[in-house]
């Protein structure tokens, strides 16, 4: 069982919609992760958060340590949005992170 | 520009042979780690290294080894005793070797065993 699980698996919505994107982990976390992996797969780091919420640009990332559970906020979706959403959870100690399955985000003009 | 490549994107073996991955990085980072991603799965970690002439097991370490000679080079010799190697190999780097440290990913190297 993943220790880190993504809801929805798959998302699609027309351009400028808001989009959602859950993420839920089972244990303890120093810290939350969200990548974004483009059809080319390359991986870029969107943000690391412990607390609260944080935001850069159009998306925001909010998290919740009692209810161990983050969302990803996209306001006016874009066709160039399309990606696969990656959350992972590190947990303080460990060199290692434990990644989600992802989120295949489509965003229609 | 600062950043990891990898090499070569595409990569095409028989199966029984070995094969070597690059991945270096001008980032001057300490830490770097070796990924693989099948569809449906999350990132799987191979193996780490949290400084030159060190690296360490991950969760899929079987059929794979690697060196660190070099800070800017880590690469990952997929050896005939993967059971299922073909799948896309993702080399990251961090600052140090923290999970709370954030990660920078090369552009993949999607490896089929013929």
């Amino acid at each position: 069982k993943n220790e880190v699980e993504q809801s929805p698996q798959n998302l699609t919505a027309q351009e400028g919609e808001f989009i959602t994107i859950n993420c839920s982990y089972s244990v303890g976390i120093s810290a939350l992760h969200w990548l974004q992996q483009h059809p080319g797969g390359g991986i870029v780091s969107l943000f690391m958060l412990s607390s609260g919420k944080k935001k850069h640009g159009r998306l925001i990332a909010t998290i919740n340590i009692q209810e161990k559970h983050s969302s990803l906020h996209i306001t006016a979706s874009h066709p160039r949005d399309s990606a696969v959403y990656i959350c992972a959870r590190s947990q303080g100690g460990s060199e290692k992170l434990v990644f989600g399955k992802g989120t295949k985000l489509t965003v229609n003009p | 520009d600062g950043g990891i490549t990898q090499s070569p994107k595409y990569l095409f073996r028989k199966e029984g042979q070995n094969v070597t991955l690059s991945c270096e990085q001008n980032l001057n980072h300490d830490a770097m780690y070796w990924y693989r991603q099948d569809p449906g799965q999350g990132l799987r970690l191979i193996y780490y290294s949290q400084i030159v002439n060190d690296f360490q097991k991950g969760d899929i370490a079987e059929g794979y080894s690697v060196s660190r000679e070099k800070k800017e080079s880590f690469p990952l010799t997929v050896t005939s005793a993967q059971k299922n190697p073909t799948a896309f190999y993702l080399c990251a780097s961090s600052i140090e070797a923290g999970d709370t440290d954030t990660q920078y990913f090369g552009p993949g190297t999607r490896l089929t065993v013929l």
